[in-house]
């Protein structure tokens, strides 16, 4: 089975505090993709990172940062000295490639909430 | 980047009529657009993959007769809702393959909110 896993259905944390969100997954593909999204209220899915299967840095965008390791199927993401308007629903998501044109699985999402 | 629009952003609508979604990649080609749903609180889930000029493929469960999908042209694919019910609220979603990148590259539209009263 090929799945991804958000434990966390909620996170809240106050102004400047770090939050880590975890993402497991699960496939067999050797090569395959994983992404993280933010959903704000206004609905609209914002990309915010791809990760392809054979590339293990971590990488930093700003007050964002992946942790990616293959080891354990877990690509988690933190965001640094989080902020109000860091208030959103993250998805994590597995590009499947089940069949010839492949499709993306979602994780269930976690809500972050940050109050000032 | 590539931008993807939906129209109507929302829609309100009585049981039993149908009503039209439409998905169009702006500013690129698109041959292969994807459709999702998502309740209130709930993750995406995938409903079907559109091709242009072919028949869409359904994800198991999402009934074809009543999800009609037409992917006519490289810019446009709708989504039929038919004789909608309440059950059918919901937040649409649909996405573009970029015909440039990998496969897995897609962009999003911003969404349609259907209500069914």
């Amino acid at each position: 089975a090929q799945k991804v896993t958000q434990a966390q259905t909620e996170i809240s944390v106050v102004e400047k505090e770090d939050v880590t969100l975890d993402c497991v997954y699960e496939t067999r593909d050797t090569t395959y993709y994983l992404f993280w999204y933010k959903q704000p209220p206004s609905g609209e899915l914002v990309f915010l990172i791809r990760r392809n299967s054979f590339d293990e840095q971590n990488e930093i965008s700003g007050r964002y940062s992946w942790n990616f390791q293959k080891s354990t199927s877990s690509f988690n993401f933190t965001i640094t000295a989080s902020q109000v308007v860091d208030s959103a629903v993250y998805f994590c998501a597995l590009w499947m490639t089940t069949d010839s044109w492949g499709k993306l699985q979602f994780g269930a999402g976690t809500q972050v909430v940050v109050t000032p | 980047g590539a931008v993807v629009s939906q129209h109507p952003s929302w829609v309100i609508c009585k049981s039993g009529t149908s009503v039209k979604i439409e998905c169009r990649s702006l500013d690129f080609q698109a041959t292969t657009m994807f459709w999702y749903r998502q309740f209130p609180k709930q993750s995406l889930m995938l409903m079907a993959t559109s091709n242009e000029g072919s028949k869409a493929t359904y994800e198991q469960g999402v009934e074809k007769d009543k999800f009609l999908i037409n992917h006519a042209s490289l810019t446009l694919s709708t989504l039929t809702v038919t004789s909608a019910h309440p059950e059918d609220s919901s937040f649409y979603i649909c996405s573009a393959r970029d015909p440039f990148g990998g496969s897995y590259e897609q962009y999003f539209g911003p969404g349609t909110r259907l209500t069914v009263t």
